[in-house]
């Protein structure tokens, strides 16, 4: 019931496209669902987060939409450069727990 | 402003032997976190730390010991290295629990 469930694992889109990724949960207790941006030989890096008040949020080219009913929430990238080649995780947690429970992580390439 | 610092960045360790990963934040945020990554499995939380003298396990604690005498700073240790070690250690801190992680730039392990 803690797991938080990505996919793609892994994903490939031509330049100018939209990158889906999309999570799912199963503990309606989770109130904040944020995404992290990791480049090669870094560490991760907040990208945008959602809370399930609201069902999207946008930040630039990124977009999170969130779905409570169906317990699953997505990362869009409009216009997907090459920059945005990266691998990209969801995560999620409740006020109550100090954990963030994290996805599996998706490795996002953008081609020219 | 460096953020979060780790060192060293790289190391190869025999089985057995044992070594101090450190992380120190300049950022004055009582949460850290120590993480492994593995290729594929997303991010493993193995301490956490609340507060200078406070600490707790994660998902992943044994073959770990960690301390926090001070705010800025939270060593992770690894007593009696095994292979199942080898990973890429990421520290990580944050000013309330879950929210905004700032990593650091990881150190990868290599136990042989």
């Amino acid at each position: 019931q803690q797991q938080v469930k990505q996919s793609p694992q892994s994903l490939i889109v031509q330049k100018g496209g939209i990158s889906i990724i999309n999570c799912a949960y199963e503990n309606t207790a989770f109130d904040y669902f944020p995404w992290y941006q990791q480049f090669p030989g870094k560490g991760p890096a907040l990208l945008i987060a959602i809370r399930p008040d609201v069902s999207e949020k946008k930040e630039g080219r990124f977009t999170i939409s969130f779905n409570k009913s169906a317990k699953q929430f997505s990362l869009h990238i409009m216009d997907s450069q090459p920059g945005d080649s990266a691998t990209y995780f969801c995560a999620a947690s409740t006020d109550s727990n100090y954990q963030l429970i994290w996805g599996a992580g998706t490795k996002l390439i953008i081609k020219p | 402003n460096a953020g979060v610092t780790q060192t060293p960045k790289f190391r190869i360790l025999k089985i057995g032997q044992s070594m101090t990963l450190q992380c120190t934040q300049d950022m004055n945020h009582n949460y850290m976190y120590w993480y492994r990554q593995d290729p594929g499995m997303g991010l493993k939380l193995i301490y956490y730390s609340v507060g200078a003298g406070i600490t707790d396990k994660g998902e992943v604690p044994n073959g770990y010991n960690v301390s926090r005498s001070t705010t800025e700073d939270f060593p992770l240790r690894l007593e009696l290295a095994a292979p199942s070690q080898t990973s890429v250690y990421f520290c990580a801190s944050s000013r309330t629990a879950n929210y905004g992680y700032t990593f650091g730039s990881g150190t990868r392990l290599t136990v042989v």
